[in-house]
């Protein structure tokens, strides 16, 4: 069965930190691996997208790692501000099929 | 460039009633549709997708239906809601695999 988790499910860091959110799932077999930001009530943004063959992707502040062989990416935010505050989705592409983690929500305060 | 739309923003339906969202793409032909729902506390879950005219896969069995009667419009439907149906319902689109843009969502309360 294909699953995605995250770890940890909320996180909350002052303003300045560097921080790691965990994605890891299951059946290697990927096409793509996406991280999403939702803010409370709205839809969602991409932030990046890594494909099965790439091993990273950098986006301003934001790093994405993908390691397929252990079934884990990581987004790597650095040195985060008040507006990074945002729950953080992970989602992962088996064969046109988009299966997303629970989240990690993410307070920064200043 | 590509836009997303959806509507209604916000919905209050009874328990029972029929239910309508429509989704429409704009600025890009037979892109991959899919329809979402996030249910308070869960995470986000895929219905439907669809890629291309007539063609709906569905992934939960529950009591709703999706049709896309158009190239770029994509309608999630229900014949008489659940309280259950409660959430925050996202429509996206893609080329093929590639990345997914969601749309401004639609959040339904069932009364």
């Amino acid at each position: 069965k294909q699953e995605v988790t995250q770890i940890p499910a909320a996180l909350s860091v002052p303003e300045g930190e560097n921080l790691v959110l965990n994605c890891s799932f299951t059946d290697s077999a990927i096409y793509n691996l996406q991280w999403f930001r939702q803010d409370p009530g709205k839809g969602l943004t991409s932030l990046l997208l890594i494909q099965s063959s790439q091993r990273e992707q950098t986006s301003g502040r934001l790093n994405a790692s993908l390691d397929k062989s252990s079934g884990r990416s990581t987004l790597y935010i650095a040195a985060s501000q008040p507006g990074d505050s945002a729950t953080y989705l992970c989602a992962v592409d088996w064969a046109d099929k988009l299966i997303f983690g629970t989240g990690t929500r993410l307070q920064v305060f200043p | 460039s590509q836009t997303i739309h959806q509507w209604p923003a916000t919905l209050v339906q009874p328990v029972g009633s029929p239910l309508s969202l429509e989704c429409t793409v704009e600025g890009t032909s037979n892109p991959n549709l899919y329809w979402y729902r996030q249910a308070a506390g869960r995470g986000l879950q895929l219905l439907f997708y669809s890629v291309g005219i007539g063609q709906i896969s569905s992934e939960v069995p529950q009591n709703l239906s999706a049709s896309r009667p158009q190239d770029r419009q994509f309608i999630l439907s229900s014949k008489k809601l659940l309280l259950s149906d409660s959430g925050f319902y996202l429509c996206a689109w893609s080329r093929g695999s590639e990345t997914q843009y969601f749309g401004p969502g639609t959040r339904l309360l069932v009364l």
